[in-house]
């Protein structure tokens, strides 16, 4: 049974970075997929991108193309998020997730128990 | 860019049936899944390739997928189902989700 950890709630400020962990215990990690989604408050959900760790290989959402990046630390089965030149926009809820895909096609579960990130000046 | 519409809002009594849809260009050629989410929890998988439940997921949550449009069933309704559901699929090689909606049980 895969358990997704996420770091605690941040508050930046405007033109700053936010690295936001998830950590996984249970299962293999090094055979997993894990994605970002963000919910900004009272929003709907909002795809922000991939990570094989396996494969240290990540994939982002255009919106998001030179601010964000994803790592993983296989050691600590860890995998972070960073985004930065932040806006009050970016005020969300991150989660992982781990992605289950079929070629393209998938789905996510479980996910992390979510980041609050306030951006405020 | 890719969107699925889905209806903001779906009222039901307990134990009818509550029906919610999700809308896009030939969604019905790629797989769709669903997602519950409470308030102030994270999103839980519900259904996924259409209408496969995941391992803990109660019977009466059922999907199908067809044409322009997936549907979510949830038979027999009961108070704790009260949540925002999203529906989400592949497309334009990203992940799309749903725009929501909050199913009332009253």
């Amino acid at each position: 049974q895969v358990h997704l950890v996420q770091s605690g709630a941040e508050v930046k400020k405007p033109g700053s970075s936010v690295k936001v962990s998830c950590k996984t215990s249970g299962g293999t990690f090094s055979s997993y997929t894990f994605s970002w989604v963000r919910q900004a408050p009272g929003q709907g959900l909002e795809w922000m991108g991939k990570i094989i760790p396996v494969l240290d290989r990540a994939t982002y959402a255009q919106k998001f193309l030179g601010r964000l990046t994803f790592t993983a630390d296989r050691s600590t089965s860890t995998v972070y998020m960073e985004l930065s030149s932040l806006t009050s926009d970016d005020t969300a809820v991150y989660y992982c997730a781990r992605l289950t895909f079929n070629g393209d096609e998938g789905w996510f579960d479980p996910w992390g128990q979510g980041t609050l990130v306030i951006v405020s000046s | 860019s890719y969107e699925l519409t889905q209806p903001p809002s779906v009222s039901v009594s307990p134990g009818q049936t509550a029906t919610i849809t999700c809308s896009g260009d030939n969604l019905g050629d790629d797989f769709a899944s669903w997602y519950q989410q409470k308030p102030g929890q994270s999103p839980v998988l519900v259904i996924y390739q259409d209408n496969k439940r995941p391992s803990g997921i109660p019977e009466r949550f059922s999907g199908s997928n067809s044409g322009n449009t997936a549907t979510l069933t949830i038979s027999g309704t009961q108070a704790m189902d009260e949540a925002d559901y999203y529906c989400q699929t592949w497309a334009t090689s990203t992940y799309v989700f749903g725009t929501g909606t909050k199913l009332t049980v009253l």
